[in-house]
């Protein structure tokens, strides 16, 4: 079947250090992936997406990347920030056009 | 600026008794989805519509959920009779166009507990 997961539940950085939280799928026919962001209290916010035919794609300090050879996606964050604090979600969408989330890590930013 | 909207924010309730919660997608979008995230589970789908339509309701025990879009600014997830294993927060979001590769909005969130 179809599951997306997370290696990482909890990841603490320094604050202005790089971030990198990764998340592994099983299904290798997806084609789209999606990074969610969602802080306490609130819904899960889009990051930045990525389709099967690109191994990478940047956004504003925010860099995801593909390896379809092992079903890996990762989200990367430049100078991480206090703000970017919260729980970062994978997302793959399904043969249905449904979206399959993972189970979260959570980022922790020492300041 | 658009957003989705959800009401009410937090519900308090005891077992059995009905439960209502209430969706406003962003104007313009046509596609509707109903989450719910729990620790266990994380975050699952249970149903969408599109315009208006339901497309998918698999994810919903039918026994006791049911969800519908009266119009095409309110939708609305209905849990009778409720239990407690229900307790968790429900998400509405919406996307603008098919669905398929467009940004889905989420709302704030309801955050369910039955007792």
């Amino acid at each position: 079947g179809e599951s997306v997961g997370l290696h990482l539940p909890t990841l603490s950085v320094q604050e202005g250090d790089n971030s990198i939280i990764n998340c592994a799928y099983s299904n290798s026919a997806s084609d789209y992936f999606i990074w969610y962001k969602q802080e306490s209290g609130k819904g899960p916010q889009f990051i930045i997406d990525i389709r099967s035919n690109m191994d990478k794609r940047q956004g504003q300090r925010v860099t995801v990347l593909l390896n379809k050879t092992v079903k890996h996606l990762s989200l990367q964050i430049a100078a991480t920030q206090p703000g970017d604090s919260a729980v970062y979600f994978c997302a793959e969408e399904d043969s249905s056009y449904k979206l399959i989330f993972g189970s979260g890590t959570r980022l922790l930013v020492r300041p | 600026d658009a957003r989705v909207t959800q009401t009410p924010r937090h519900k308090v309730t005891e077992m059995g008794q009905e439960v209502t919660m209430r969706c406003q997608p962003i104007l313009g979008h046509n596609t509707v989805f109903w989450y719910r995230q729990t620790m266990m589970q994380g975050l699952e789908l249970l149903a969408y519509f599109r315009n208006r339509a339901p497309l998918d309701d698999s994810g919903m025990p039918k026994d006791r959920f049911s969800a519908e879009m009266p119009d095409a600014t309110l939708a609305t997830l209905k849990i009778q009779p409720s239990e407690p294993r229900d307790s968790a927060v429900y998400f509405c979001a919406s996307a603008r166009n098919s669905g398929r590769r467009d940004e889905q909005f989420f709302g704030p969130g309801t955050r369910l507990t039955v007792l």
